[in-house]
């Protein structure tokens, strides 16, 4: 499709398991993001990707996040030895050039259940 | 530091009604503003943006919202919602234009009922 795909998009899973989240960007968009929205909060900005630049990891809430963009296009977001706190919908949302200011494109979400 | 403050959570009205969602930001450094609207099971998708020039920016399905630099705020409207307009609706700034800044409110829902 052309838009942003997301994969899976529901996950269940245990508290200590590890869990990947995968995502397919815009063909062409360079700029790759990744979101976290929890019940009653905004969009919390994880970590951004850019090019062939190194990634913004700014927004990883610990060293249990991790993430890679693999040939500049899809991404994976790994959370280790999930917690119950991890429970969330985990956006992805890709951008083209720099002059596209502020327009994101959203796909529907991982929503990430931990028991 | 930037926030966002979306005054109201949850904003119920009739259909042909009209409605307001507000959105007030705090910045020291000039800002850009979004509406970015979420449809039930959709991802969000942009609604409208003010970068610059005129302050008063519209959306395609008849969404406008002001920008007001006085009261750092840019409130979205319309004058007569649809049940499709049911959504929840989301403001964001970016300082400086940098995408990866963005800074979110926390959402208000907007239910429109018949």
């Amino acid at each position: 499709g052309a838009g942003v795909s997301q994969s899976p998009s529901n996950k269940v899973t245990e508290k200590g398991k590890d869990v990947e989240l995968r995502c397919d960007p815009i063909s062409g968009h360079t700029a790759l993001y990744w979101y976290r929205q929890s019940l009653g909060q905004g969009l919390e900005f994880l970590i951004y990707f850019q090019g062939n630049s190194a990634p913004d990891k700014s927004g990883l809430p610990s060293d249990r996040f991790s993430a890679e963009r693999t040939g500049g296009s899809v991404s994976t977001l790994t959370i280790q030895r999930t917690q119950q706190e991890d429970s969330a919908v985990y956006l992805c949302a890709s951008s083209g050039a720099s002059g596209d200011i502020g327009e994101l494109f959203f796909g529907e979400g991982s929503r990430l259940t931990v028991l | 530091a930037q926030s966002v403050t979306q005054l109201d959570s949850q904003v119920p009205v009739f259909e042909e009604a009209p409605v307001e969602l507000r959105c007030n930001y705090s910045s020291s450094v000039s800002v850009y503003l979004f509406w970015y609207v979420q449809y039930p099971n959709q991802g969000l998708q942009l609604l409208l943006k003010y970068l610059s020039g005129s302050t008063l920016v519209k959306s395609i399905n008849g969404f406008e919202a002001e920008f007001n630099k006085s009261q750092t705020s840019f409130h979205l409207r319309k004058p007569s919602v649809h049940i499709s307009d049911t959504a929840e609706y989301f403001c964001a700034v970016s300082p400086s234009g940098n995408n990866r800044k963005l800074i979110w409110g926390l959402g208000t829902s907007l239910a429109v009922n018949p």
